[in-house]
């Protein structure tokens, strides 16, 4: 599986559109690239899942350039509450979902 | 809302005690998943199952096992507790195939002690 490398920590202020990028330059064709949400004491939360180009939800949007090797999950008007670790994962779905790995993750802290 | 429950939220066990974690999803999910997360070492994932008695390992396997009898409960089993799985238990389900398998939804965790 393709290995991503993401900032350890970020630190942003509310209202500002704050960008995660995650590097897999690894990534096989058919390889999909996933983001979570962790907030403390809970389980990851799923937020947006991309293969190509844009994927744009209720939550966030995700960019993916055209060589796939990077992915940028935007978050847009960041409150107080987006404080959490942000987790990308990249894989190639049913045959290797035993050799998920979802890293330590970006640190992501929202200030007033 | 898919739903994912974990039997317990906090555990405390003896060293050499065998140890079940339930979990139980509410969605018809054909893919269930058992992490531990540590600080510092990210969720690391146990056992992977695919379908009822099918299951496959992960990243960190060794002192763990797993049963599926039936497609919405997933079970995690210590055969024989000790210190170094103290750990939060993380369990996952997900629907099915392709990129599908990695839209996970998560239980609340269990927050294992092992004394």
């Amino acid at each position: 599986l393709a290995k991503t490398t993401q900032p350890i920590s970020m630190d942003s202020y509310e209202g500002q559109e704050v960008n995660i990028t995650c590097s897999h330059n690894n990534i096989a064709t058919n390889d999909y690239i996933t983001w979570y949400q962790q907030f403390p004491s809970q389980g990851p939360r799923f937020i947006i899942q991309g293969y190509k180009t844009k994927v744009t939800n209720e939550v966030a949007s995700l960019f993916i350039p055209a060589d796939r090797k990077s992915s940028t999950l935007s978050l847009p008007r960041v409150s107080l509450s987006d404080t959490a670790v942000y987790y990308c994962l990249v894989g190639p779905g049913y045959s290797s979902a035993s050799k998920i790995i979802f890293g330590s993750g970006t640190r992501l802290s929202i200030r007033p | 809302d898919v739903k994912v429950t974990q039997s317990s939220r906090y555990l405390v066990k003896r060293t050499g005690e065998k140890v079940f974690l339930e979990c139980v999803q509410d969605m018809d999910h054909e893919n269930m998943f058992w992490y531990r997360q540590d600080p510092g070492l990210g969720l690391r994932l146990i056992y992977f199952s695919y379908d009822v008695k099918m299951k496959e390992k992960g990243d960190i396997p060794e002192g763990y096992s797993v049963s599926r009898e039936k497609k919405e409960r997933f079970s995690l089993i210590l055969e024989s507790a000790s210190t170094n799985q103290t750990s939060m238990y993380l369990c996952a389900s997900s629907l099915g195939r392709t990129g599908s398998v990695y839209e996970q939804y998560f239980g609340p965790g269990t927050r294992l002690t092992v004394t």
